[in-house]
């Protein structure tokens, strides 16, 4: 069975402070994901990664910074957290077409 | 880039009734088209998916059905039951593979 897993479930931060979300799949897949999503605009790409060190915009990634070192783990960083960036954010995993989902992690920035 | 359209954005069906939704893509390159189901406090899973050179797929109650030309895809439902209420995603990938654009989402409330 793929294991995606995220490092938070819950998270409650304040405005301006730098913030971690981490992801780790044990499938050796080389596609890694980070989206965010919100009620009535679905599941937005925020930025992804084919192989270690390698990184691509998505389609929303003003505000945010990513980091693979590993190919097992894909981090997301907010540099300076905002009220905005308040959401739900789901990393995945996957070979090609096929994506596996983490259990998301709730961040709220107060 | 690719633009996909998801509708209703709501839907409510008595169990045992058919359910069906519909999204639009824009970029005729898509090739692939997957559909995640989302349960309350869950992550989403791919429940079927589709690919260009097939017009339609099926699994037991749920049926993907696929029309390039005029570049929409439907899921259906049918012989609905309580635990077919969820979030649905549809979503379309162009040959490169790896990126997925998402559509908004359907809730499905399935009623006893």
């Amino acid at each position: 069975d793929v294991k995606v897993t995220q490092s938070s479930r819950y998270l409650v931060k304040r405005t301006g402070e730098k913030v971690f979300l981490e992801c780790v799949q044990d499938m050796d897949h080389e596609n890694m994901f980070w989206y965010r999503q919100d009620p009535g605009l679905g599941l937005r790409l925020i930025y992804f990664s084919y192989d270690v060190k390698m990184k691509e915009k998505g389609d929303i990634p003003e505000g945010y910074s990513v980091s693979r070192e590993k190919k097992e783990r894909f981090s997301l960083i907010l540099e300076s957290a905002s009220t905005n960036q308040t959401s739900m954010y789901l990393c995945a995993s996957g070979v090609w077409e096929t994506q596996y989902f983490g259990p998301g992690t709730r961040l709220l920035v107060l | 880039g690719e633009n996909v359209e998801q509708h209703p954005s709501t839907l409510s069906v008595q169990e045992g009734d058919s359910a069906v939704i519909k999204c639009t893509y824009s970029d005729s390159a898509s090739n692939y088209f997957p559909w995640y189901k989302q349960e309350l406090g869950k992550r989403p899973q791919l429940i079927i998916d589709i690919r260009s050179n097939v017009g339609e797929k099926k699994d037991q109650r749920i049926a993907v059905t696929l029309n390039k030309t005029a570049k929409h895809f439907s899921l259906h439902i049918t012989e609905t039951q309580p635990e077919d209420s969820a979030v649905y995603f549809c979503a379309a990938s162009t040959p490169r593979g790896n990126q997925f654009y998402f559509g908004t989402g359907t809730s499905l409330t399935v009623i006893p």
